[in-house]
């Protein structure tokens, strides 16, 4: 069980806008940046939001993220058949001792 | 170029011991703190370890905490993880991953991976 909450799974076709939301508690998404990475198949992870809402050069604007409170949600735009991948949030916890928790990931389908 | 090169995985029996290694290029290593993140076949991501640029300050996983240090040695650009009382749980991808300073904190670069199997 994550500590971070995601939906398993997301799909939309060609064009399309999709978001993926992520669940947190004031101890980590509350009180701490989120960060979004994509994990395209068989590769490691890659960075792709930070700071909430900050794309490290060479992302695409096409993806956008936000934070309110406790939740945070990815965005792509104008969905391409290159973005699926699986997408997973993070965030530092507050916790008795420190840590990093993720969210159990999403997998975007592009149909 | 700036890279991470893990090395050390393998198959174990559960109850043994691994240690696994990551070589750091292309960029002032001790400057950076460093973490382990893992993930099992065909699960999502889970982190394991951090530790600071110097080594002073070093959290981990509740699931790992008594079993796995992580270190590191700053004059060899280098990050360690061992692991020690094996479980068919710890099987996994193990990534070695900065945690960057320009990006805040995020965790910008990745190696490739090292596989951990945990088999009787």
């Amino acid at each position: 069980q994550s500590v971070l909450t995601q939906p398993p799974s997301a799909s939309a076709t060609p064009g399309q806008r999709v978001t993926i939301s992520c669940s947190g508690s004031n101890s980590n998404v509350g009180s701490n940046y989120v960060y979004w990475y994509q994990q395209l198949p068989g590769t490691a992870p890659k960075l792709l939001i930070y700071r909430n809402d900050q794309r490290p050069s060479g992302v695409t604007d096409r993806f956008s993220a936000s934070k309110s409170g406790t939740s945070a949600s990815l965005a792509i735009s104008g969905l391409r058949s290159e973005d699926e991948a699986d997408y997973y949030c993070a965030s530092w916890d507050d916790g008795p001792s420190g840590r990093w928790v993720f969210g159990g990931g999403t997998k975007l389908t592009v149909l | 170029e700036v890279q991470l090169v893990e090395s050390g995985g393998g198959l174990v029996r559960p109850g043994g011991s691994l240690r696994l290694s990551c070589t750091a290029s292309g960029f002032t290593f001790s400057s950076y703190t460093m973490n382990w993140v893992r993930q099992a076949p065909g699960k999502g991501l889970e982190w394991v370890s951090y530790i600071s640029g110097s080594g002073n300050t070093i959290y981990s996983a509740d699931s790992v905490k008594g079993r796995f240090t992580i270190s590191r040695d700053n004059a060899k650009n280098s990050l360690y993880l061992q692991m020690n009382s094996l479980r068919d749980e710890d099987t996994a991808v193990y990534y070695c991953v900065r945690e960057g300073a320009f990006y805040y904190r995020a965790f910008d670069i990745w190696g490739q991976g090292t596989l951990v199997s945990v088999s009787s």
